[in-house]
């Protein structure tokens, strides 16, 4: 089946820096691929949808100065937390639908960002 | 308004029981019903899915039961077992798009 990687699973920053995430299709081609943001014991909020070659729709309230994202392949898509501040912390889950179409959302692992 | 509301929040049931969580959508536009099971530090996992020409679908120890006029869908775990116990989402969403996801409902199966 469809495997999306994302990459690292945890990490743990200074605020000020920047932390970047990698989301990648093993085997499948992605054109679209999502962003979303979880805090403990809540759902998962829309961040971002990411098409290869274009620019990123943000979600309403969602800085795209600090979230930037970038997907310059059919295969990854990457997030790149800048300036991250400790409110940044949480659980970041990325997940992608095979360009083959369909109605398949595949999710990765997800990333939880600490920011000290 | 494109919301998904779902309940319960949490669920408590003995091994063997059958849980129902419910979800439901206000988009008519929504065609594609999944739910996800989501373990502590992990990604969502897609359990099954339903697209709404059809009222209810199988899949080893899921159902889900779709009633397109009340735009309400559940899911029916049988013979629960204490490794089902995670946190569900429902989705609802559309061939083109993004998905919305329910509130989650966290279930505990007793031994």
């Amino acid at each position: 089946g469809a495997v999306v990687s994302q990459h690292p699973s945890w990490v743990i920053c200074k605020s000020g820096t920047s932390v970047k995430i990698e989301c990648r299709s093993l085997d499948f081609q992605a054109t679209t691929m999502f962003w979303y943001r979880q805090f403990p014991k809540q759902s998962l909020m829309l961040m971002a949808t990411s098409n290869e070659g274009s620019k990123a729709t943000y979600e309403q309230g969602v800085e795209k100065d600090k979230f930037l994202i970038n997907h310059a392949s059919l295969t990854l898509s990457t997030l790149t937390v800048t300036s991250a501040h400790p409110e940044d912390s949480s659980f970041y889950i990325c997940s992608a639908r095979d360009q083959g179409g369909g109605y398949g959302y595949t999710f990765g692992s997800g990333t939880r960002l600490t920011v000290v | 308004q494109q919301q998904v509301k779902q309940s319960p929040q949490s669920l408590i049931v003995q091994k063997g029981g059958i849980p129902i969580i419910n979800c439901a959508y206000e988009n008519t536009a929504f065609d594609y019903f999944p739910w996800y099971q989501q373990f502590p530090g992990k990604g969502p996992a897609l359990l099954i899915a339903i697209r709404p020409d059809v009222s209810e679908k199988k899949e080893g120890r899921f159902t889900i039961s779709f009633n397109k006029s009340a735009k309400q869908f559940s899911l029916h775990i049988m013979d629960s077992q204490p490794g089902d116990s995670a946190t569900y989402f429902c989705a609802s969403g559309t061939s083109y798009g993004k998905l919305t996801f329910g509130q989650g409902t966290i279930l505990t199966v007793h031994p």
